[in-house]
């Protein structure tokens, strides 16, 4: 089956404490990405991958890093997590940017 | 600004009825546009679909762009309560810089 999966799908954490969200999907799509939704202000892009290797930032990458060793993987890291970033996480993946998105269950990340 | 600009709502409206969710948008490097809709919680779901300015329709949506005015909207007709959904547009770039507007949540009562 044809998906992008998130883990974990919930996390508590508290302040500084370095965390990493995984995302991976099986369809082999080229372009993947991570999004914060927080009540209204919707889905704000944080970090973008064209291929491997090929990361850039989105709205708000401000506190986040990622990384594309590999074509499947896009894991979401917080080096030292604050309750500002207390969110509904979610990651996409399309087979190219201008393509259909399929997103992930999403995570909700709770940082104390 | 924001680059992606969408009536808040939210809206509310009896089965039937024909259903208008707009957004603006300032930033001339978007080349196309899309909208999802998202049940609670979940991951979004692509509805439509749009690079050029114009009608587009599949079944009871239609995506109209307007590029010279920067104005998007997609319409509903014969809104279902299972329509019931928060709708988000979105614009597109060629590096892949994707901005979502801020997501219109939307009630059909039966």
């Amino acid at each position: 089956e044809a998906q992008v999966t998130q883990n974990p799908r919930y996390l508590i954490t508290v302040t500084g404490k370095k965390l990493t969200v995984t995302c991976s999907q099986n369809m082999n799509h080229e372009y993947m990405s991570w999004y914060r939704q927080d009540p209204g202000l919707g889905l704000r892009q944080i970090y973008y991958s064209m291929n491997v290797e090929v990361t850039d930032k989105g709205d708000v990458p401000e506190g986040y890093k990622v990384s594309r060793k590999e074509k499947r993987n896009f894991p979401l890291i917080l080096e030292s997590p604050s309750p500002n970033q207390t969110s509904l996480y979610f990651c996409a993946s399309s087979a190219r940017e201008d393509e259909k998105l399929f997103f992930g269950s999403g995570t909700q990340l709770s940082v104390l | 600004q924001k680059e992606v600009e969408q009536d808040p709502g939210p809206l509310s409206v009896p089965e039937g009825a024909i259903v208008s969710l707009n957004c603006t948008y300032s930033n001339s490097a978007f080349q196309y546009f899309m909208w999802y809709r998202q049940y609670s919680r979940k991951g979004p779901e692509l509805l439509m679909y749009t690079y050029s300015s114009g009608n587009k329709e599949d079944g009871r949506f239609t995506a109209q762009v307007d590029k010279s005015s920067k104005y998007i909207s997609l319409f509903i007709r014969d809104s279902q309560p299972s329509d019931s959904a928060t709708y988000l547009c979105l614009g597109g770039t060629s590096y892949g810089k994707l901005t979502f507007g801020q997501g219109t949540i939307l009630t059909v009562h039966p």
